[in-house]
């Protein structure tokens, strides 16, 4: 059971938007930057978002990341075929000084 | 270009040991904290580890502690993974992976290596 809670699964058209959302607490989300992350099946994760809504260069404007409170929340426009992979969320526990990720969250374009 | 090239892991029975490694090349390896992540097979991400730049500091998730250290070797630019009283659970593909960012955010991750625990 992880700290940071996903929806196991979203689902939505090509062309049409989705959004993964990540809850926390205080000790977590509520202190600390929020990243994001899309693993294709049998490969290494790739950073999307880091530090709640900042894109890595390469990584289109299509993917948005915000932050209210103790959530944070990923979108994706003009889904893709492509997009379909599974997404997780993560951050630190800034009482633990320990990395967190979210369950994640499989997404299926359909 | 950064690349995490790592070595290691295989098959071992419960309550035996293995060493990880990760070298890394295209940035300054002393420059940076280090992270280590986990994934059992068909489950999500679990970040196992950390350390800082110079090695004075290191964080270990509850469930490895006592039995994972976690270490590196600079002049090597090289990271490293000691797991000993390995148990089932902690079969995954284990990952080193770079916090670039604030708060592990993970920019840049090796190839991963299997770690198989089991009789």
């Amino acid at each position: 059971q992880s700290v940071l809670t996903q929806p196991p699964s979203v689902s939505a058209a090509p062309g049409q938007k989705v959004t993964i959302s990540c809850s926390g607490s205080s000790s977590n989300i509520g202190n600390r930057y929020v990243s994001w992350y899309q693993q294709l099946p049998g490969t290494a994760p790739k950073l999307l978002i880091y530090e709640n809504n900042k894109r890595p260069s390469g990584i289109p404007d299509r993917f948005s990341g915000s932050k209210s409170g103790t959530s944070a929340t990923l979108d994706i426009t003009g889904l893709q075929t492509g997009d379909e992979a599974d997404y997780y969320c993560g951050t630190c526990d800034s009482t633990l000084s320990i990395g967190l990720f979210g369950g994640g969250t499989k997404l299926t374009v359909l | 270009e950064v690349h995490l090239v790592q070595s290691g892991g295989g098959l071992v029975q419960p309550g035996g040991s293995l060493r990880l490694s990760c070298e890394a090349s295209g940035f300054t390896f002393s420059h940076n904290w280090m992270s280590w992540v986990r994934q059992a097979p068909g489950k999500g991400l679990e970040w196992v580890a950390n350390i800082k730049e110079d090695g004075s500091e290191r964080n270990l998730v509850d469930s490895v502690k006592g039995r994972f250290t976690i270490s590196r070797d600079n002049a090597k630019n090289s990271l490293f993974l000691q797991m000993d009283s390995l148990r089932v659970e902690d079969t995954a593909m284990y990952y080193c992976a770079r916090p670039a960012y604030s708060d592990e955010a993970f920019d840049s991750w090796g190839q991963g290596t299997l770690v198989t625990v089991s009789s």
